[in-house]
């Protein structure tokens, strides 16, 4: 069966510009979560669906940062007037639901690596 | 807060050898504890998890234990191939109502040569 997809793998933009960035979850997760991951490090927390409801977005570094899911299957990630420090590999993962601690497991997808210049 | 700390990488093993990376946590409650494996040009994927002190998880050849006393959840393997070569990483969720996130650590890379 198909995984967790993204698009586009790979995004630049010049500083100032607006991206949007698509996660396709497995059909019938009900939890979307978005991460980043700079370069060398582990992958942070961004922000977290249940269905189209966004339970936490204290991940979200700035208000240029809005992520969106609103029939609770895709997601977007949208950065607004990107700036370079944007710059990280945005990775998307679902969840059937009820989160991790109760041993349910995140599926990733490929990620979409973003270069502000 | 939560967080995850496991060994600098890079590590160097030859095919066959013992392979060890250290995590240790830092969390409230009890967390659920992950081990995610990257492999070169691919996503992210679960290697392996324990939910609750003393449990083992394992897979792949790969064991971790759940150690509350120590807050540790090192990798093992007794006998690393070179199709294991991935970044490594370690993880936690805490297991109470509200945000699920996973907090990671910052990454062990494995190289396993011939």
């Amino acid at each position: 069966g198909a995984g967790v997809s993204q698009s586009p793998r790979y995004k630049v933009a010049k500083r100032g510009q607006d991206v949007a960035l698509r996660c396709d979850p497995i059909s019938g997760h009900v939890s979307l979560f978005w991460y980043q991951q700079a370069l060398g490090q582990g992958p942070e927390f961004l922000t977290y669906f249940q269905n189209e409801a966004q339970l936490d977005k204290s991940g979200l570094p700035s208000d240029r940062f809005f992520a969106e899911r609103p029939e609770g299957s895709v997601s977007t990630l949208k950065i607004q007037r990107t700036q370079q420090e944007d710059s990280a590999v945005y990775l998307c993962a679902s969840s059937l639901g009820g989160g991790p601690g109760r041993g349910d497991t995140q599926y990733f997808g490929p990620g979409t690596r973003l270069t502000v210049l | 807060g939560n967080s995850v700390t496991q060994m600098e990488g890079p590590v160097t093993l030859s095919e066959e050898a013992f392979l060890t990376i250290n995590c240790t946590y830092t969390a409230t409650g009890y967390p659920s504890l992950f081990w995610y494996v990257q492999y070169p040009g691919e996503g992210l994927q679960l290697l392996l998890k324990a939910t609750k002190a003393d449990d083992k998880g394992s897979n792949k050849g790969f064991e971790a234990t759940y150690r509350k006393e120590t807050t540790s959840f090192h990798l093992e393997k007794g006998s690393v191939q070179v199709s294991d070569s991935a970044v490594y990483f370690c993880a936690l969720s805490r297991s109470g109502a509200g945000s699920y996130q996973l907090t990671f650590g910052k990454g062990t890379k494995l190289s396993v040569i011939p």
